[in-house]
């Protein structure tokens, strides 16, 4: 059962430019999370998805930032105009269920490095 | 709202010595409590969880962590490390219906020959 994958491992943009990041949960699991890792940081939080459903975008920046779980494919988090800031490393989670008692599977995460 | 706070940012200790690494939390809700392991340029593994139960809980790679509700910590133990033992390690706190993990900033264990 192959677990969580994300793709591109590795990403560098060009500030004002676009990043896509996408992530395939685990076989079975339709709950996707995403958290971002800024450099000497824990995880921060910011979105849970379902299958074509947006359930707490709360951890989520106001602007540029935006996700998806389409009913075909894997989950999108996408940042626009990219600025140094958003340099950081990017992971994508998914569990069986909803609740904190589901174990949440991380990817090994997206790199991004904005220069 | 909850918080994690790690109270080391890193652990350096030899091969085969014991090591514990700190984890205390806060929360209004009742708690499960996490550890993961991060190795470099990799993903979070998870080490171990509490979720109800016996408070001493058993982990992978010969990991064990307690958790304490009167002290609010769940600290992360393990009797003799081994340089591969060499990581990140995080602290999390989800909590009932609370899906979203709120994590600590980690603690790197360095584990010298």
């Amino acid at each position: 059962n192959a677990g969580v994958m994300q793709n591109p491992r590795h990403l560098v943009r060009r500030r004002g430019q676009e990043a896509r990041l996408r992530c395939s949960p685990m076989k079975g699991h339709s709950h996707v999370y995403w958290y971002r890792q800024l450099p000497e940081e824990g995880l921060k939080f910011m979105v849970y998805l379902q299958k074509e459903n947006i359930i707490d975008e709360s951890g989520m920046p106001k602007e540029r930032f935006s996700a998806e779980f389409p009913k075909e494919g894997p989950s999108i988090l996408r940042i626009q105009q990219v600025v140094r800031g958003d340099s950081a490393a990017y992971f994508c989670a998914s569990s069986l269920g909803q609740g904190g008692s589901y174990e949440q599977y991380f990817g090994p995460g997206t790199r991004l490095t904005v220069t | 709202a909850q918080s994690v706070t790690q109270l080391d940012s890193q652990v350096p200790v030899f091969e085969e010595a014991p090591v514990e690494l700190r984890c205390n939390y806060s929360s209004s809700v009742s708690v499960y409590l996490f550890w993961y392991v991060q190795y470099p340029n990799q993903g979070l593994q998870l080490l171990l969880k509490y979720l109800s139960g016996s408070t001493l809980v058993k982990g992978i790679n010969g990991f064990e962590a307690e958790f304490n509700k009167s002290q609010t910590s769940f600290h992360l133990r393990k009797p003799s490390v081994h340089i591969s033992d060499t990581a990140e390690y995080f602290c999390a706190v989800g909590g009932g219906s609370n899906y979203k993990l709120t994590f600590g900033k980690g603690t790197l264990l360095t584990v010298n020959p």
